[in-house]
């Protein structure tokens, strides 16, 4: 049981290339999200998927897009990276379609934007 | 705007003692708060979550209490030990999301 899993653990992009952060949980939960973290900042939702075939904004969706794969899997994917992009990613799963159960986290994604 | 805040500057314990982080929050009416703990490079931990309704909640060595009037959680690590050492956010619900705080690092020294 991995619990939460992201690939690729570490990235750098060029401006303007695009590439996919994958998630996948083997805990059966309904629910996934995206989190940026940011040096002095708090966590920040980006999107979330209350349950397999939907999907909604978070907090700072821009510059971003998703896809709730199956249950298990939820990709988070940059069309065109910005240096503002530059940051530290984070995927969770709850059991429910409730943002307020406890998370479950993935180990995170440290992506570098030049 | 709801916002949250914790202890900004990093907090140094004796080894032994209790630490205490505090989490205040203003425009916001949180029907419940977690507390997470993160080790560098890693993702949060889920610790303990406490429901307006209840004053006090501890689980072995961690404590927390959550005062609605005073808008303010507090968290309590009794019996400190290093490997205590990390940064602890703490995330209230309410209006239907999660909201984390910025985090308090913690280090305990021997």
């Amino acid at each position: 049981n991995a619990g939460v899993t992201q690939t690729p653990k570490f990235q750098v992009l060029k401006t303007g290339q695009s590439m996919t952060l994958q998630c996948a949980q083997d805990m059966n939960h309904n629910s996934m999200y995206w989190y940026r973290q940011d040096p002095g900042m708090g966590l920040r939702l980006i999107y979330y998927s209350a349950s397999e075939g939907t999907t909604d904004k978070g907090e700072v969706p821009n510059g971003y897009n998703v896809s709730r794969l199956n249950k298990r899997e939820f990709s988070l994917r940059l069309e065109s990276a910005a240096p503002s992009q530059t940051s530290v990613y984070f995927c969770a799963s709850t059991v429910l379609a409730a943002l307020q159960e406890t998370q479950y986290f993935g180990p995170g994604t440290r992506l570098l934007v030049l | 705007s709801q916002k949250i805040e914790q202890n900004s500057e990093a907090l140094n314990i004796q080894e032994g003692k209790t630490a205490t982080l505090t989490c205040n929050y203003t425009n916001y009416s949180p029907a419940y708060l977690q507390w997470y703990r993160q080790d560098p490079g890693r993702g949060p931990v889920f610790l303990l979550l406490i429901r307006e309704n209840e004053k006090e909640k501890r689980k072995e060595r961690l404590k927390v209490t959550f005062d609605t009037t005073l808008k303010q959680s507090l968290f309590h690590i009794t019996a400190s030990q290093p490997a205590d050492s990390a940064t602890y956010l703490c995330a209230p619900y309410g209006d239907d999301k999660i909201i984390f705080g910025k985090g308090t690092r913690l280090h305990i020294l021997p």
